[in-house]
């Protein structure tokens, strides 16, 4: 059983366009995240849920909006699509109260945006 | 705001060799987490090993172990016997302990690591 989800893995898209990224975890954790990973490999936090709580929001443009329906279900939304919003992006999860804990990432999901 | 950095963007072992890949981070925090991701070509990314700053011993998981120098905010990753599968993107991570910023991983720019047959 896959831990963390996600859905499309795949997703070719035209600029202007809005589509959506969802992710479920089935390991019982209470904190969600995003994580963007662009065209150089470079990984950057965009968003943390605790709770369906937004916790953190890395000044990631308003085009973006994460929704958080209950505690396993963290997913995506993205408007009016960029050229520059190809990347690929990770949904994620932990146990929240310990900074050390475990946090398991979804298998990613690839944006291309022509 | 803290940073980490890895300045190998390439490095390559000969199967059953060791390597050690370098990773620094700056912050001003006494307390935090670090850790190793492994990204294979399927993306997923994978803990590989994870060191408490507040911990002395430096972290071993089977045949990964770390160098963890607080003082010099250092924190490179050993493989010993190398193996194929060990060919992969690996990411240095920090994390720190503050609750407002909990599960925020802060990572490095990524070594790519080549096993020689």
């Amino acid at each position: 059983d896959t831990a963390v989800s996600q859905t499309p893995k795949y997703l070719v898209t035209q600029m202007g366009n809005d589509k959506s990224i969802k992710c479920e975890q089935n390991l019982g954790h209470d904190t969600m995240y995003w994580y963007k990973q662009d065209s150089k490999k470079f990984l950057k936090i965009m968003f943390s849920y605790n709770n369906k709580e937004l916790i953190i929001n890395e000044t990631v443009p308003n085009r973006f909006s994460p929704k958080s329906p209950d505690k396993a279900h963290l997913n995506l939304h993205i408007n009016s699509l960029e050229l520059g919003d190809s990347a690929v992006y990770f949904c994620a999860s932990s146990i929240a109260g310990r900074a050390g804990n475990t946090i398991y990432f979804g298998e990613g999901s690839w944006l291309t945006v022509v | 705001a803290q940073t980490v950095t890895q300045s190998q963007p390439e490095m390559s072992v000969q199967e059953a060799e060791t390597v050690t890949l370098s990773c620094t981070y700056d912050t001003s925090e006494s307390d935090y987490y670090l850790f190793w991701y492994k990204q294979p070509p399927s993306r997923q990314m994978i803990l590989v090993i994870r060191q408490e700053a507040y911990k002395q011993q430096n972290a071993t998981e089977n045949r990964f172990s770390v160098n963890f120098q607080k003082a010099a905010k250092s924190f490179s990753l050993k493989i010993s016997d190398s193996q194929l599968g060990d060919a992969a993107m690996y990411f240095c991570a920090y994390s720190s302990t503050r609750s407002s910023n909990t599960g925020k991983l802060i990572f490095g720019q990524g070594t790519t690591l080549q096993v020689k047959p």
